[in-house]
């Protein structure tokens, strides 16, 4: 069965810094694009950022952009999100998925507040 | 940048009757590879989404047939053929194409 479980989110003060990672079971990793899509509370979906199968190449929303950084572990089955100078624009439900199927995990609550 | 503009942003359905949903592309979506990167996605309350159609008009596995897509280039659309109740949720747009970009969703409930 494919799984997708991301972790890492929680609350942060507005300029700080929190990682997420997304575990991948069920399937090789490495054999896919892999996506984070983001939804504010009470709002549409938003992509953030996506990345290659080996890591070479990565593509980020422009409101996210030398902040964010995407990243993979394909030995760990792991996708990541390093998440820098966060604001509070910032706060939502941080969604991995898988390309081409675009399966989803649970997501991840961010909350970015003083 | 793609805009996705959809259209009605709320759409409230007897059970039973049809639905429709439009979604409109600022550009075309037409892949140099000659595929149209379009997909329709689900989302149930308190769920993540679930892709129900994928370039253009190709149902996922496990999707009620009594959904369809359409369309081609920029202009697109999400049928519904006989509501449901478990029908109820916001239904994206995306397009694939240039990057990744969602519509705004369209809520649908239950008149």
């Amino acid at each position: 069965e494919v799984q997708l479980v991301e972790s890492g989110g929680g609350l942060v003060q507005p300029g700080g810094s929190l990682r997420l990672s997304c575990a991948a079971s069920g399937f090789t990793l490495s054999t896919y694009w892999m996506y984070w899509v983001r939804q504010g509370p009470g709002k549409g979906l938003e992509w953030v950022s996506r990345i290659n199968r080996d890591g070479s190449s990565t593509d980020y929303a422009d409101s996210v952009k030398g902040r964010f950084t995407i990243s993979r572990d394909n030995a760990k089955n792991t996708l990541y999100l390093q998440m820098n100078s966060l604001r509070a624009e910032d706060t939502a439900v941080y969604y991995c998925a898988r390309g081409v199927v675009w399966d989803w995990g649970q997501g991840t609550l961010v909350t970015v507040s003083s | 940048d793609v805009v996705m503009t959809q259209s009605p942003l709320s759409l409230p359905v007897t059970l039973g009757q049809p639905a429709s949903i439009s979604c409109r592309s600022s550009q075309s979506l037409v892949h140099s590879d000659g595929n149209t990167y379009l997909n329709w996605f689900q989302q149930r309350p308190g769920q993540s989404p679930r892709r129900l159609i994928y370039k253009v008009s190709n149902r996922d596995s496990g999707v009620p047939d009594r959904f369809s897509g359409s369309g081609s280039g920029t202009d697109f659309t999400l049928k519904i053929s006989r509501v449901e109740a478990e029908d109820v949720g916001v239904y994206y747009c995306m397009q694939g194409t240039h990057l990744i970009t969602f519509g705004q969703g369209t809520r649908l409930e239950i008149k």
